[in-house]
């Protein structure tokens, strides 16, 4: 399977603790994207990479969230100290970077935060 | 502010009705505009977008810039198109240019 790949794709965590994310997305795609789906809602934009630049981030990104993608390719969404309003679908999506428009999205990985 | 509405949140149509599934948007210009689909146990993915003007599995939608609206529709509706609808939309200029605006997501079922 060639599409964006995310791992954990469940991850259930107390209170207080850190969890990590990774994403690798489609090889040749240079643009890579965080979204976050709570339920009945659709999915929010986090933050963006091109690259390995952090491109642009959201207000929903607080300091206890950080993202980075260091070599250009597979991403990495840390979340500190999760709270129980963490609790949520986060979504990985590439791009090439000439077509924004049309993302192509992993299976998510589903935080649930006790 | 970029703002993407869909006022149903579910939508029941027998096969062969026809379905029209709503999107109003609020932006100050000239947006890009997309739906995307999420079938059961599948990944969210793009069905079409304004300025491709075709029509994707049937379905097509025009962008009113008068009503602010981008609907989705198609004649006559197949079991298959059950799924969950979002709304998408795309600046085209700001410093929001790299993300999408989603709608909450319509669930259509279409019933045999």
């Amino acid at each position: 399977d060639t599409g964006v790949s995310q791992n954990p794709r469940h991850k259930i965590t107390k209170r207080g603790q850190n969890v990590t994310f990774r994403c690798d997305p489609i090889s040749e795609h240079n643009r890579l994207y965080w979204y976050r789906q709570t339920l009945g809602q659709g999915p929010e934009f986090l933050t963006y990479f091109q690259n390995e630049a952090q491109l642009e981030k959201s207000r929903l990104l607080s300091d206890r969230f950080s993202a980075e993608r260091p070599k250009g390719s597979f991403s990495t969404l840390e979340i500190q100290r999760t709270e129980q309003g963490d609790s949520a679908m986060y979504l990985c999506a590439s791009s090439l970077k000439g077509d924004t428009g049309e993302l192509f999205f992993g299976e998510g990985s589903r935080l649930t935060v006790l | 502010a970029q703002r993407v509405t869909q006022p149903e949140k579910l939508l029941s149509v027998f096969k062969g009705a026809p379905v029209e599934l709503k999107c109003n948007y609020s932006y100050s210009g000239s947006p890009e505009l997309f739906w995307y689909v999420q079938y059961s146990r599948q990944r969210l993915q793009l069905l079409l977008r304004h300025i491709s003007r075709e029509s994707i599995k049937g379905f097509t939608a025009d962008l009113n810039k008068g009503e602010t609206s981008f609907h989705l529709k198609k004649p006559f509706a197949q079991e298959e198109d059950s799924a969950m609808y979002y709304c998408a939309l795309k600046a085209v200029r700001g410093s929001t240019l790299g993300r999408l605006y989603f709608g909450r997501g319509t669930q259509l079922t279409v019933w045999p």
